[in-house]
This record gives structure tokens, sequence and C-alpha cells, in this order.
């Protein structure tokens, strides 16, 4: 069975870092490129990063470009993700979710999601 | 950035009746090198991770009843869900994979009336 498993998630101050892991098993983790993806309380859902299947192609949104880095350890099946400099507008769940498609290219939608860790960014 | 806006934002159906949801993109998520559409609708039921239903714009993922179907084109896309169950009450979103950032239409919940 495909699980992806999030942890890392608690509450930290604006200005704090956290790191977010999601571990995966069920599938071969190294043939697949992962997203994160987030969502603010009550409201939608917003792609936030990208890492190929190598991890050498990584994208990421405006929002957190330059304060979030991901990124995978194929052998230990598990893919990261680095938030520094958090802000109040980081505070969402966090899923990391799998691309449908196999292969490099960015163009898929996600058929496989954690259940989400919720990351709190509160003084 | 392509802008997603689905339609409407609360949508009130009776079981066993037809919910139609629409989606609109900013720009056309149709690629003339292979004519497909780059457009997926996902539900989200409360506490729960979104779940993949349709992806080109209607292919139906595995498991999930025929009930739901997509279509449209270009820039203007609809689910639809014949026969409503109430196991069906849920936000759904339409998403373009076309261009990153991938983005995600505002959500649309689905009542039963």
């Amino acid at each position: 069975e495909v699980q992806l498993m999030e942890s890392g998630g608690g509450v930290v101050q604006p200005g704090g870092s956290l790191r977010l892991s999601c571990a995966a098993s069920g599938f071969t983790f190294s043939r697949f490129s992962f997203n994160w993806v987030r969502q603010a309380p009550g409201k939608g859902l917003e792609w936030i990063s990208y890492i190929s299947t190598d991890g050498r192609n990584k994208d990421y949104a405006v929002s957190v470009k330059g304060r979030f880095t991901i990124s995978r350890d194929n052998a230990r099946t598990s893919l990261s993700l680095q938030m520094n400099s958090l802000r109040d507008e980081d505070t969402a769940v966090y899923y990391c979710a799998r691309d449908r498609g196999s292969g490099d290219l960015h163009i898929y939608p996600y058929d496989r999601w954690g259940q989400g860790t919720l990351v709190a960014v509160s003084s | 950035d392509i802008v997603m806006t689905q339609s409407p934002d609360l949508l009130a159906v009776s079981l066993g009746e037809r919910a139609t949801i629409n989606c609109r993109s900013s720009q056309s998520v149709l690629s003339t090198a292979n004519n497909m559409n780059y457009l997926a609708w996902y539900q989200q039921k409360a506490g729960q991770p979104p779940k993949l239903l349709i992806y080109w714009a209607s292919s139906r993922e595995s498991g999930v009843p025929d009930r739901f179907r997509g279509g449209g084109s270009g820039t203007d896309f609809t689910l639809t869900i014949n026969g409503l169950q109430a196991e069906d009450v849920a936000v759904y979103y339409c998403q373009q994979y076309q261009t990153s950032p991938q983005t995600f239409g505002q959500g649309t919940k689905l009542e039963i009336k």
C-alpha cells in the first residue's frame, strides 16, 4: 500500500525554523517526483515546492523562495522541507504529494497525499 | 501565474440529483503539442487530504466512481457528479498543472440540500 507520512510540524515563533519530513513506503520512491502543498486554516490549496526524481531539479513558489529548501533521500525514501525565517502567513497544514507520472517533468497532478502536518507560526 | 476561478463557491444539491462545478483558467491549459488539457479535479473531505478524481480534464483516476465526470477544454472546465450521494459532501478543487506554479481554484463546497 502506498503511504506518505509527514512529521515535524509544531509551533514556532516568527523568524524561527522548522524541518518537515515525509516518509514514503509501498512504492519505488526514486521513480517519482514530489511536491509540498500547504493549506492555511479554512483556506484553499497552495503548491509551494517541487523536487525531481534525482533531486537535481527544484522549484519553489514565490511566497517561499529563498526561505524554504526541499530535499530528498532516495536511499531512505524520504522527502524533507527545511523552513527558515518563518512568518505568520506560513501557518498551515503541510502535505507531501506524489506526482502521478514518473519522470522529471513538472507536469503531473498529484495522485498520493500524506495526512499532513500542522505548522503554526505564533509569538 | 495562471489564475483558476471556480463557480459557485457553495453548491447545495439534493440526493440523487446532479451537481455541476465550473472552473475557468486565466489562460489556456490545452497543449498544442499533445492536445491534452493539463487540468485536474480533487475532492477534499473534512479533516482529510485531497484526493485526485480527474486528470487530463476528463480521465477518471482508478477507483473513482463513474458518476464523477470531467469535461471542457482550453479555459473552461466542468466537474459533474451524477446521482449525488451523501458521501460526496466535500470541497472540490480544480488545478492546472501545465505551468509552474501549479495553481488551484479557490474550492467549491458541495452540500446536500
